[in-house]
């Protein structure tokens, strides 16, 4: 397995700002992706990050709103732009150490409040 | 019909009774299957993982897997108190390069002393 950080652990944001949310791996891995996780639901894909390129969306999640950077293979950033309160939610960094078969292990959350 | 579709209980079993926990999916290709478990206010943490059809153990816990019918499940032996989470099915398909993992929405586990 891998050891993933995320900072902020926890934020309570205005309406209208923006918040970036860090992911850190202790060691190099191929794959890393950003879920949310709404208030009582399920885990929902937002993007893969790719290195060096522009990450690769879900449907119904756009660049624009939810930009994404990955800068080398340890390290990535997601920011919510323009939040309201529908945004509150957790986001959750996950990596694999390669694909296929590969097993995801998820970061401790970032817990995100919009008022 | 959903993806990956489960339970969302509360299933409620006494301890050290057998926790059977069911998840069905749609997409006929899926290669690689995992359940995790998520307690409340944390993040998933892996269970088990199975690539292939018949049962595959883990100390307590005994992933199933039948391809044909589209079912994977989890069962738990001597279930303890400790066990009590949200345990999530997540299926990986040939969408997304193969490295698409699409989640059910949950069963919630409850062990009753």
């Amino acid at each position: 397995s891998a050891v993933i950080s995320q900072k902020p652990s926890r934020d309570i944001c205005q309406r209208g700002t923006s918040l970036t949310i860090q992911c850190q791996v202790d060691s190099q891995v191929t794959m890393m992706f950003w879920y949310r996780q709404q208030p009582g639901q399920s885990l929902t894909l937002i993007a893969t990050a790719n290195q060096g390129s522009e990450a690769t969306y879900e449907s119904g999640f756009v660049i624009d709103k939810f930009p994404i950077s990955r800068p080398n293979l340890t390290f990535s950033t997601l920011t919510v732009s323009n939040m309201s309160p529908e945004d509150s939610s957790i986001y959750l960094c996950s990596v694999s150490r390669a694909g296929g078969q590969e097993t995801q292990y998820f970061g401790p959350g970032t817990r995100l409040l919009v008022l | 019909q959903k993806e990956v579709e489960q339970n969302s209980g509360p299933l409620s079993v006494p301890e050290g009774a057998i926790a059977s926990l069911n998840c069905t999916y749609s997409d006929r290709g899926s290669q690689s299957f995992f359940w995790y478990r998520q307690y409340s206010g944390k993040s998933p943490e892996l269970i088990m993982s199975i690539y292939s059809n018949g049962d595959k153990e883990d100390g307590r816990f005994t992933a199933q897997l039948n391809k044909a019918s589209q079912y994977v499940s989890l069962l738990i032996r001597d279930s303890q108190p400790s066990d009590s989470a949200t345990y999530l099915c997540a299926v990986k398909g040939l969408t997304g390069g193969g490295n698409k993992l699409t989640f059910g929405t949950g069963t919630q586990l409850k062990v009753e002393l």
